[in-house]
């Protein structure tokens, strides 16, 4: 049962600590989303990537922000330094460009304090 | 730009009712619709979506949308709750082309009263 993994599923951090959220994407999945859950925005996007390159970022605090896709198999999400606003679900999720389904990871739940 | 509209935020039923979730889309082109459930401390699983084949369109666990293009809506139905339907439900819509993100509405929560 192929699934779309993320670590760690839940993170608490203190303001101004570096994190870093991980993903690995179903195996032949070349699109890559990362997508933040809020109470307040609800699900926004932050970043994707095709084939590892990043199409777009705009969603994403250039400042404290970075995603990267180091390979095929691992996509990461930076926040260097956090603060209490960052707090919320992140989500990873990946598809093929043979279908038309994101395939959604459990989430990181990251809380800043 | 594409953006979707959901219609309230929390919607309770009896076990047993008929469920209906609103959903209004805005799309300059052709849209691909989706509906995702999330569970509790879970992910969003995909229900069903529409891609400009059949405009009555059928997903799991017994609930189904009707791709209504003269009302730009996408409501999600299913005609008897169960206990286990109550769940956060998204719609989204993404261009007509290939992987693309998508635009979620805020969510509407669904309770299921016994």
């Amino acid at each position: 049962d192929a699934r779309v993994t993320q670590t760690p599923r839940d993170k608490v951090t203190e303001m101004g600590q570096e994190v870093t959220m991980r993903c690995q994407p179903i195996l032949g999945h070349n699109t890559v989303f990362w997508y933040r859950q809020t109470m307040k925005q609800g699900l926004e996007l932050l970043a994707y990537f095709r084939n590892r390159a990043p199409l777009d970022d705009s969603g994403m605090p250039k400042d404290r922000f970075s995603a990267e896709m180091p390979d095929a198999t691992l996509a990461t999400l930076k926040i260097q330094p956090s603060e209490p606003r960052d707090s919320a679900v992140y989500f990873c999720a990946s598809e093929t460009t043979s279908d038309n389904e994101q395939f959604f990871g459990p989430g990181t739940r990251l809380t800043v304090l | 730009a594409q953006s979707v509209t959901q219609l309230g935020s929390h919607v309770s039923v009896s076990e047993g009712a008929l469920v209906l979730l609103r959903c209004n889309y805005s799309s300059s082109v052709p849209p691909y619709l989706f509906w995702y459930v999330q569970y509790p401390n879970q992910g969003l699983q995909l229900l069903l979506k529409y891609t400009s084949a059949a405009t009555l369109v059928k997903g799991i666990n017994g609930f189904e949308a009707e791709f209504k293009k003269s009302e730009t809506s996408f409501h999600l139905t299913k005609p008897s709750a169960h206990m286990s339907d109550a769940a956060e439900y998204f719609c989204a819509v993404r261009r007509n082309s290939g992987n693309t993100p998508l635009v979620f509405g805020k969510g509407t929560r669904l309770s299921v009263i016994a």
